[in-house]
């Protein structure tokens, strides 16, 4: 009963790929969010959608291309792969209005 | 936008003892800091939260004081256990603004026998 779970839980691919990350949440939130943690351990937010709306868009390359099929799914594709793609990346839920955001186990890409 | 600054950036502390890590922000809409707990390898996790109409809020061993005045708000573990042994990173978020979490860069915490 994973309350949120994203696939894949590894990826390795080489520069230049093309490959995406799955994240689906079954609280019956409203709102998700894609995190970026890199070797560092710095955690930033990069997407966040609210019904299906991107909400918040930070600065990030646009070969990162979120989307939401509906409000319990949000992935994330990310073309064209480089080297300093490579971090762990979490999906997150919470309810807007609401404050705890629970995250999923995180996908960790490694660009060779 | 917020800045969140955290310290220390790693923290060792013999079992027993109590941890004290701090973090200050800079926007003073702020009104929700939580703090996470990242094991290694493992997600971040909720270990407690508090809203700028709170001063101190304790549940169990660990506790979350905030000075709105000063911006700065610090997570004290007392009884430190191996298992406290992680990552913590304190957030700031405005709860009208999309919930946007924005993390300090966290604390290492060791805690040794």
């Amino acid at each position: 009963d994973t309350a949120v779970s994203q696939t894949p839980k590894y990826l390795v691919t080489q520069m230049g790929n093309d490959k995406s990350i799955k994240c689906e949440q079954n609280l019956g939130h409203d709102t998700m969010y894609w995190y970026k943690q890199d070797s560092k351990k710095f955690l930033k937010i990069m997407f966040s959608y609210n019904n299906k709306e991107l909400i918040i868009n930070e600065t990030v390359p646009n070969r990162f291309s979120p989307k939401s099929p509906d409000k319990a799914h949000l992935n994330l594709h990310i073309n064209s792969l480089e080297l300093g793609d490579s971090a762990v990346y979490f999906c997150a839920s919470s309810q807007l209005g609401s404050t705890e955001a629970f995250f999923g186990q995180g996908t960790r890409l490694t660009v060779v | 936008g917020e800045n969140v600054e955290q310290h220390p950036s790693t923290l060792s502390v013999q079992e027993g003892d109590s941890a004290v890590i701090k973090c200050t922000y800079s926007d003073s809409a702020s009104n929700y800091f939580p703090w996470y707990k990242q094991e290694l390898g493992k997600r971040p996790q909720l270990i407690i939260d508090i809203r700028s109409n709170v001063g101190e809020k304790k549940d169990q061993r660990i506790a979350v004081t905030l000075n709105k005045t000063a911006k700065h708000f610090s997570l004290h573990i007392t009884e430190t256990q191996p298992e406290d042994s992680a990552v913590y990173f304190c957030a700031a978020t405005s709860t009208g603004g999309g919930n946007k979490l924005t993390f300090g860069t966290g604390t290492q915490l060791k805690v040794e026998l």
